[in-house]
């Protein structure tokens, strides 16, 4: 099974910060890379598909970039909103895996 | 738009079989790839399987041993069983749709709509 590996596991950060979250695959992955959203008590949410691009209707302020095992998604501007737990999954090869998940939370 | 709904069981014993289904609406069942993920309490998420249309399947090797994973068109519903259940299952349980982006020859993967997830607890 391919691993990811979530970076930091939570941070804490207040409105308007620039935040950044890192995922590492245990192999190449090329491109195959999603990001989830998870508010609590909810279902994930997807953000970004294929490392890069933007789910409809998801908010521009969210960016995701990378290839191979580093990948990285990244809130511009961090809203009340989104204050959640981030995952990545990779779709590469079955069994599809998650990340660990990153908690951001407010300072 | 397309909106999934889990049903079944929130107890299940020990030792027993799980059985969930996924309801689809507002969108066919047809042609698309749909799967079982699982979040045990406070963790992170698992997929367990997914099911094509046609009826082929393809799950996690990890309980591959454990699942079945089945649809049926007629009833825009497919359907997870889950057998010789313990603790380490309690989780809650999610279905969801397969959609593919495919650019330059390749073709990427990704879950886009979920259902709400269901809670299954086994304890005797």
């Amino acid at each position: 099974d391919i691993q990811m590996t979530q970076s930091p596991s939570s941070l804490s950060a207040s409105v308007g910060d620039r935040v950044t979250i890192t995922c590492r695959a245990s192999q190449g992955i090329s491109t195959y890379l999603n990001w989830f959203q998870q508010k609590p008590g909810k279902a994930p949410k997807l953000l970004i598909y294929a490392a890069s691009s933007l789910q409809s209707g998801v908010p521009s302020r969210f960016s995701g970039s990378g290839s191979g095992t580093d990948f990285t998604l990244t809130i511009s501007s961090l809203q009340p909103e989104d204050f959640a737990t981030y995952y990545c999954q990779q779709s590469f090869s079955t069994p599809q895996t998650f990340g660990q998940g990153t908690k951001v939370e407010i300072k | 738009q397309v909106q999934l709904q889990e049903s079944g069981p929130g107890l299940v014993k020990p030792s027993e079989t799980l059985s969930l289904t996924c309801t689809v609406s507002g969108g066919s069942i047809g042609t698309y790839y749909w799967s079982w993920i699982r979040q045990p309490p406070g963790k992170g998420l698992e997929w367990i399987g997914y099911v094509y249309y046609t009826g082929s399947t393809n799950y996690n090797p990890s309980l591959k041993s454990r699942v079945t994973i089945s649809v049926d068109t007629s009833k825009t519903q497919f359907s997870l069983k889950l057998s010789s259940v313990a603790a380490a299952d309690t989780a809650v349980y999610y279905c969801a749709r397969h959609r593919a982006y495919c650019s330059g020859g390749s073709c990427y993967d990704y879950f886009d709509y979920w259902g709400q997830g269901t809670l299954v607890t086994v304890s005797s």
